[in-house]
């Protein structure tokens, strides 16, 4: 398929393990961003990529949480030393360029449901 | 208060109906806006762009009102398949930070 794709797509982890999530952007997308979605609530954002540069790690709650896009196409996602609190679904997203104005759409990954025990 | 605030819902209307979402942005520099649609345990999807002048697309008609930062989205004749979380979301300028910052999103169910 050509859409974003995302592994694994489940992940349970014990309290204090480390985990890595792995997105697949589309081919040729410049752009990536990470957002993680607790249960019931809108995405939040994590962190963005323009190429292999990381533009913009606001949105990382914590220095437990690392990402990387070496090559600049595929990207991972650590948390380390999980707690309860990171069980959440993350996201990924990339386009084409920025997502400045109404061409350059955000297509999502199915996401990774990640639950902390 | 959060930077973009939703009636949370749930909607529960008739096939058939009309239904009205709402939306708040705090704020007022932001450039771009968008209603997405996340059906559950899937990705969300993008349903529209919104602009100043309003726009329409087939049942789904969605405004901006700058001056208010307020969104809103409009189904008409709503269908089974509307059934979904809806969620606005706003671009905020912000030099190259291209993030959406979505709200927490609105539930919809459309009833036989």
């Amino acid at each position: 398929g050509a859409g974003v794709s995302q592994s694994p797509r489940y992940k349970v982890a014990k309290r204090g393990q480390d985990v890595a999530l792995r997105c697949d952007p589309i081919s040729g997308h410049v752009s990536l961003f990470w957002y993680q979605q607790a249960l019931g609530q809108g995405p939040e954002f994590l962190t963005y990529f323009q190429n292999e540069a990381q533009l913009d790690k606001s949105g990382l709650p914590s220095d437990r949480f690392f990402a990387e896009r070496p090559e600049g196409s595929v990207s991972t996602l650590k948390i380390q030393r999980t707690q309860q609190e990171d069980s959440a679904v993350y996201l990924c997203a990339s386009s084409l360029i920025g997502a400045g104005g109404p061409t350059n759409e955000q297509f999502f990954g199915p996401g990774t449901r990640l639950t902390v025990l | 208060r959060k930077e973009v605030e939703q009636d949370p819902g749930p909607f529960n209307v008739p096939e058939g109906a009309t239904v009205a979402f709402n939306c708040t942005y705090s704020n007022s520099a932001s450039q771009s806006f968008f209603w997405y649609r996340q059906d559950c345990r899937k990705e969300p999807k993008l349903l529209m762009s919104v602009y100043s002048s309003g726009n329409e697309d087939g049942r789904f008609t969605a405004q901006l009102n700058r001056a208010s930062q307020y969104i809103s989205l409009l189904i008409r004749d709503s269908k089974l398949s509307d059934s979904a979380t809806y969620l606005c979301v706003v671009i905020p300028f912000s030099g190259s930070a291209r993030q959406l910052t979505f709200g927490s999103g609105t539930q919809l169910t459309v009833l036989p």
